[in-house]
């Protein structure tokens, strides 16, 4: 596609509930990552991912928080047992390779709101 | 670890006004700059960049140039316009650490009036 697509694009859920986000990666890229944008703290590291390496999961804040990209192209973060904490933009992005000198392009984010 | 520090917001301006957002760093390599900015209901979009000391980055009457002797990066551009109302978030990129992860500041919302 032109873009990162991310969907959906805003996400309500109960605590406790388990929710899955998608994001659609510009073809041909192959470094893909997953940051966490809340309010007033800047955008957080989560998960990154580079073709068909071991991904660096080191942002990952608990084990509640997943994440696989299949094929090396869709990548899903998971979420179980959400809690109010993690309401927050989730967003996505991708890049030709793993440098980030490269340049990331971003997606417009999934807001997550746990009530 | 790395970090990046830029000025609090809200920053609200007039048109025309003359900006400047500050920036500085630390990181244990030698690191690539970048200015991102944030439109409403828009992902980030990459705005300049500059790779090693003394490099000016400049991309749509924004500039910004690498001070290694000063660890900062601050943005300006001469005359904003009222299309320039958005968020602003310096980052880097540490070669030494890895340079695939982004370290990012919290972000500084401009608003340009009328």
């Amino acid at each position: 596609g032109a873009g990162v697509s991310q969907s959906p694009s805003n996400k309500v859920t109960e605590k406790g509930k388990d929710v899955e986000l998608r994001c659609d990666p510009i073809s041909g890229h192959t470094a893909l990552y997953w940051y966490r944008q809340s309010l007033g703290q800047g955008l957080e590291f989560l998960i990154y991912f580079q073709g068909n390496s071991a991904p660096d999961k080191s942002g990952l804040p608990s084990d509640r928080f997943s994440a696989e990209r299949t094929g090396g192209s869709v990548s899903t973060l998971t979420i179980q047992r959400t809690q109010q904490e993690d309401s927050a933009v989730y967003l996505c992005a991708s890049s030709f390779s793993g440098g980030s000198n490269y340049g990331y392009t971003f997606g417009s984010g999934t807001r997550l709101t746990v009530v | 670890g790395d970090s990046v520090t830029q000025m609090e917001g809200p920053v609200t301006l007039s048109e025309e006004a003359f900006l400047t957002i500050n920036c500085t760093y630390t990181a244990t390599g030698y690191p690539s700059l970048f200015w991102y900015v944030q439109y409403p209901g828009e992902g980030l979009q990459l705005l300049l960049k500059a790779t090693k000391a003394d490099d000016k980055g400049s991309n749509k009457g924004f500039e910004a140039t690498y001070r290694k002797e000063t660890t900062s990066f601050h943005l300006e551009k001469g005359s904003v316009q009222v299309s320039d109302s958005a968020v602003y978030f310096c980052a880097l990129s540490d070669q030494g650490a890895g340079s695939y992860q982004l370290t990012f500041g919290k972000g500084t919302k401009l608003s340009v009036i009328p």
